[in-house]
This record gives C-alpha cells, sequence and structure tokens, in this order.
C-alpha cells in the first residue's frame, strides 16, 4: 500500500451543498495533488499543495479550492455542487525536493455523488 | 485532440500472450512520463516510470520516444492477475515542484484462462 489514506470513502450530497474531503500524505512526502476521475474517464488534474500554497491548478472553477497543514495533510472543498461533480476524487503524494518532482502516489479516493 | 492518447481497448487476450499498449501525447514540453495500472473502482497503483533508454521490470517493458511524442508498454506471459485498465500518464510540470499529471483514457486489458 501507498500510505496515503483519504476520508470519507463514500459520500452522498444533494446539489447546492458543500463537501470536504480529506487526505494524509504518505510519510517523507511534502505535496499533495488532487484529480477528478469521472466514469470511464482518466483522472483530471485540479490543483496541487506544495508549503501550504497552491502550487499548479487545472481547469476547475474557483468553487473549488484547497488546503494544505504543516503536517502536509491536505482538504479539497467543493462548494454549490453540480451533478456533474459526481466522480471518485483522488488524492497524490509526491516529494519535491528544488526543481526535481517525483512519482506520485494515489490514495484509495473518495467517491462522490450528488443528487 | 487529447493531450494523452491511448487506444480503450478492450484488449482480449488468452493467458501467455504478449500484449502491447500505444500511447501518444502532444505537448513537447511534458518531462517524464509513466504507466499507472487501475483495477475497477480502485486508485490507479504506479506500475513503472519510462525512460528514453527504455526500462524493463519482470515481464514488463516501457518505451519512449521523444521525437515521435510516443511511449509503449510490452507484457510478456500475460497473467489473470494482469486484467486491469492502464493509463499512460504524462507529467507537465510548470517548472519548479509542480507537477501535472496528465492520464489518457486508459486501455482495459482482459486476460483469458
Amino acid at each position: 500500500e501507498t500510505g496515503v489514506t483519504q476520508s470519507p470513502t463514500h459520500l452522498i450530497k444533494t446539489r447546492g451543498q458543500q463537501v470536504t474531503l480529506r487526505c494524509s500524505s504518505q510519510s517523507g512526502h511534502n505535496t499533495v495533488s488532487w484529480y477528478q476521475q469521472a466514469l470511464g474517464q482518466g483522472p483530471q488534474f485540479i490543483f496541487q499543495y506544495y508549503r501550504e500554497e497552491e502550487n499548479g491548478r487545472g481547469n476547475f472553477p474557483p468553487r473549488f479550492s484547497g488546503l494544505q497543514f504543516p503536517n502536509y495533510s491536505s482538504e479539497l472543498n467543493v462548494n454549490a455542487l453540480e451533478l456533474d461533480d459526481s466522480a471518485l476524487y483522488l488524492c497524490a503524494s509526491s516529494l519535491a525536493r528544488g526543481l526535481a518532482a517525483y512519482e506520485q502516489y494515489f490514495g484509495p479516493g473518495t467517491r462522490l455523488t450528488v443528487t | 485532440r487529447k493531450e494523452v492518447e491511448q487506444d480503450p481497448g478492450p484488449f482480449n487476450v488468452p493467458e501467455g500472450a504478449t500484449v502491447a499498449f500505444n500511447c501518444t501525447y502532444s505537448n513537447s514540453a511534458s518531462q517524464s512520463f509513466f504507466w499507472y495500472r487501475q483495477d475497477c473502482r480502485k486508485e490507479p497503483k504506479l506500475l513503472m516510470s519510462v525512460y528514453s533508454s527504455g526500462n524493463e521490470d519482470g515481464r514488463f517493458t516501457a518505451q519512449l520516444n521523444r521525437a515521435s511524442q510516443y511511449i509503449s508498454l510490452l507484457i510478456r506471459d500475460s497473467k489473470l492477475s494482469d486484467s486491469a485498465t492502464y493509463l499512460c500518464v504524462v507529467n507537465r510540470g510548470y517548472g519548479g515542484a509542480t507537477n501535472k499529471l496528465i492520464f489518457g483514457t486508459g486501455t482495459l486489458l482482459a486476460v483469458q484462462p
């Protein structure tokens, strides 16, 4: 196993609600990336956090936001949920040193269903 | 056009067969390359990184051709346990610590007994 954990495992929300997903990175890793995977698609990059700051963002609206904490764990927040937000949300941790970035290891994901 | 393109399959092969997956990427600034494996309703798991010189890990061989922007994965002596979706992944870093993984849609492999 990768040592990356996510909570909760499954979540059902109603359109318009807000949700917070959590991720604990692998020991020794300092960077967390979040991805959204819709059914039948590859994961899509949402954003990455390094040193508690957003460090790169994909094509997602501002209602997707995040945080990274001093222990390198991270949260993904989604406001004003839409039906299309139903997906598997994956967190990946990696180690970045200077200009070098290393392989990313994924947690088991949170499956979000918006009704 | 998608930035990373793969044949979606499915590839149905008998046990013991050799199977090859191909992938092309469009952004020449891409910095590093990977194959991930994803089982149904599970997270992607890193199978191997791909280097310009080519690399091998047991039954798995990966190749990268930067000039053609082409990546391949060869699986020899397929096992039933190899059945999964294989994701071609490109790291399009922005520089510094940012590394943004761009995934293909995946190729489904079903190894038949």
